[in-house]
Order: structure tokens, then C-alpha cells, then sequence
């Protein structure tokens, strides 16, 4: 049982670049969400789905693109990386049919926009 | 909507000694709340959830929490500290109803510093 797997582990991009952070989970969790963190700003939401085919914006979503073809995979896009978007990323997931469940969070994408 | 407030960035405390990391919510409904915990480098870990009806739940690690519904808070403690738990701790809310249904709302973080 894999959990959450998050890859790349690091990434150094250039301003401009575009690139796929891949999440993938096998508990056949509904709700998956991203969330980038920043020192001192705790975890931000930047995207969110509660099942294949649903996907909504968190608190950040400017820059970031997700979709949800299958239960297992929740890819966020950088569409044109930004200096801004210098942060360690989070994939996580959590069952949706109790709010009484806790999340499991993959190991990090630590990302640098140069 | 739903929020938590982590009021110190620091805490430190000697190793032996208890430990409290605190967090106060605000929220419209029921109070999912969760501690996580952040090793460096590593992603957060669950270490425990408030049970209804349950004010004091115990966790991961020897850690427990103490749910207080008038004060709306929902402390961290453990009642002798280890080096070992030195590390990042969060404290989030779930939220139950509208929109939001499902969003986890996280604290800016405590670091915990367990000096020898």
C-alpha cells in the first residue's frame, strides 16, 4: 500500500516553462486536494476534487491547472511558471463520505522557479 | 466559513518536560479538527482528531489533545517531551456543509524545538 506518491521530488524551472506535478493514491480516496507551502503561511489550497471528473479552485488557483480523469491520479499543471510559484507542493487525499477522516499527504514536490 | 489559529510560531521546552501547542477554531458547524505533524522534508503525518463527545483524545506518539468547546480551542499536549518531537505541528478543521463541504482549513504552524 503505496499511499500518496507524489513525483518530481525536486524541480528547477525556468520562468516561462510550463510542467505536471503527478499525484497518484491507491485508497480510492474520493477527495484530493494540492496545497502549496510557503514559511510562515501554513498550507494554502490551490485545487481541489471530490471524485474523477470534478475539480474546483482553492484559495490560490491563479497559475495552476488540475484535472481528474481517474479516482487514482490528480495532476496540477504550471501552465507558465512564475518566481512566485518557488514553494514545496502537496498532494493529498482523504476518503468524502465522513468529515470525521483524516487526510494522507504524499512526500512534496519541492519546486524552484528561476 | 471555517478557520484555525495557531497563536505561537515557537515553542520550545526541555526535553522531559510537558509540552503545549495551541490551537483555537472558529467554525459554522461541527468541529472536525486534526493535528499533523511535519518532519523536515517529509510531508505531514495525521497524529490525532477530535472524537465527539471525547475531550480528551489521545494520538500518535504519546500526544493527546484537550477539546474545550467554550474556549473553541483544541490543544496539543504531551506530558514529557522528546528531542524527537521536534518538528513542524498543524492544526486544521474540516469543514461539513456547503460548497466547502470536505476542505481542510490548516493553522500557520507551530515548530516545536525540544532542547536536550
Amino acid at each position: 500500500n503505496a499511499g500518496v506518491t507524489q513525483t518530481p521530488k525536486f524541480q528547477v524551472l525556468k520562468t516561462g516553462q510550463s510542467m505536471t506535478l503527478q499525484c497518484a493514491q491507491d485508497m480510492n480516496h474520493e477527495y484530493m486536494s494540492w496545497y502549496r507551502q510557503d514559511p510562515g503561511m501554513g498550507l494554502r489550497l490551490i485545487h481541489y476534487s471530490v471524485g474523477a471528473g470534478i475539480t474546483d479552485q482553492g484559495e490560490v488557483p491563479n497559475g495552476y491547472n488540475v484535472s481528474r480523469s481517474t479516482t487514482e491520479d490528480f495532476p496540477l499543471r504550471l501552465l507558465s511558471a512564475a518566481p512566485s510559484q518557488t514553494s514545496v507542493y502537496f498532494c493529498a487525499s482523504s476518503y468524502f463520505g465522513s468529515m470525521n477522516t483524516e487526510a494522507f499527504f504524499g512526500q512534496g514536490t519541492r519546486l524552484t522557479v528561476v | 466559513a471555517q478557520s484555525v489559529a495557531q497563536p505561537e510560531d515557537q515553542v520550545n521546552v526541555a526535553e522531559g518536560n510537558p509540552l503545549t501547542v495551541k490551537c483555537t477554531y472558529s467554525v459554522s458547524g461541527n468541529p472536525y479538527l486534526f493535528w499533523y505533524v511535519q518532519y523536515p522534508n517529509r510531508g505531514l503525518q495525521f497524529l490525532l482528531k477530535y472524537i465527539t463527545g471525547d475531550n480528551l483524545v489521545k494520538g500518535s506518539y504519546g500526544f493527546e489533545a484537550e477539546f474545550n468547546k467554550s474556549q473553541t480551542s483544541f490543544h496539543l499536549k504531551k506530558p514529557s517531551a522528546l528531542v524527537s518531537d521536534s518538528a513542524l505541528y498543524f492544526c486544521a478543521v474540516r469543514d461539513d456543509r456547503g460548497s466547502t463541504l470536505g476542505r481542510l482549513y490548516f493553522g500557520r504552524g507551530t515548530q516545536l524545538t525540544v532542547w536536550p
